[in-house]
């Protein structure tokens, strides 16, 4: 099982906000990174470290974290951000990587 | 550009071996850890385990750790990975990964375009 939890399936409005969240004690330690996955594509980073944003990135994506939990944040939903979203992070004892579930985002 | 380039896909029998290669450029190949995630049909990202280039450290998830080899070739800067016995239930898509390291904060900021694995009798 997983140490990272994502919501399976998140739904926002076009043009509204949407928080996808992630939850794990390592996150009380370690940042979490975002990974848009696109029907069919490789994931793509999107939020790393405490909130930045690779190049090329809209500044519509954000993150944040408080305790156990992470948050990516889409201000702003567009029809292309419609994908699965992964968050990772260093598990408990600092050496390996994990994953959470993933969340599958849908906008209306 | 950076650039992660991986094998085409494979169709193989249970009890097979296999070796998927991932091919960096683009970018110092031995300066940076490389690694590979599972992605089983309709399901979410596994970490494997990851490889330094430069003295081939290696780790591995404990998930993993015994089911698969992860090596590395700095000569012709390709990373590796490897099944001495395949089973059904590693049919996914494998993707290399670079990883990026600053500080405490990890990350995978270049991902390969997946290798598809088939194991089917």
């Amino acid at each position: 099982s997983s140490e990272l939890t994502q919501d399976p399936a998140v739904s926002v409005a076009l043009g509204q906000t949407v928080r996808i969240t992630c939850q794990g004690d390592s996150l009380r330690s370690y940042y979490a990174s975002w990974y848009q996955q696109k029907a069919g594509q490789a994931p793509v980073l999107v939020i790393y470290g405490k909130n930045k944003r690779p190049s090329g990135i809209p500044d519509r994506f954000s993150g944040s974290g408080s305790g156990n939990t992470a948050s990516l944040i889409i201000t702003g939903a567009r029809a292309e951000d419609e994908a699965d979203y992964h968050c990772d992070s260093r598990d408990s004892s600092g050496n390996h990587v994990v994953f959470g579930g993933g969340t599958k985002l849908t906008v209306l | 550009e950076v650039q992660l380039v991986q094998s085409g896909a494979e169709l193989k029998k249970p009890g097979e071996s296999l070796r998927i290669s991932c091919k960096g450029s683009g970018y110092s190949f031995t300066t940076y850890w490389i690694g590979w995630v599972r992605q089983m049909p309709g399901k979410g990202l596994e970490w494997m385990g990851i490889i330094y280039p430069d003295d081939s450290d290696t780790r591995y998830s404990p998930s993993f750790q015994g089911q698969v080899t992860i090596s590395a070739d700095r000569s012709i800067t390709s990373a590796y990975l490897q099944w001495n016995n395949l089973k059904a239930s590693d049919t996914a898509i494998y993707y290399c990964v670079r990883q990026r390291r600053q500080g405490t904060v990890w990350y995978f900021d270049y991902w390969g375009q997946g290798t598809l694995v088939a194991v089917s009798s």
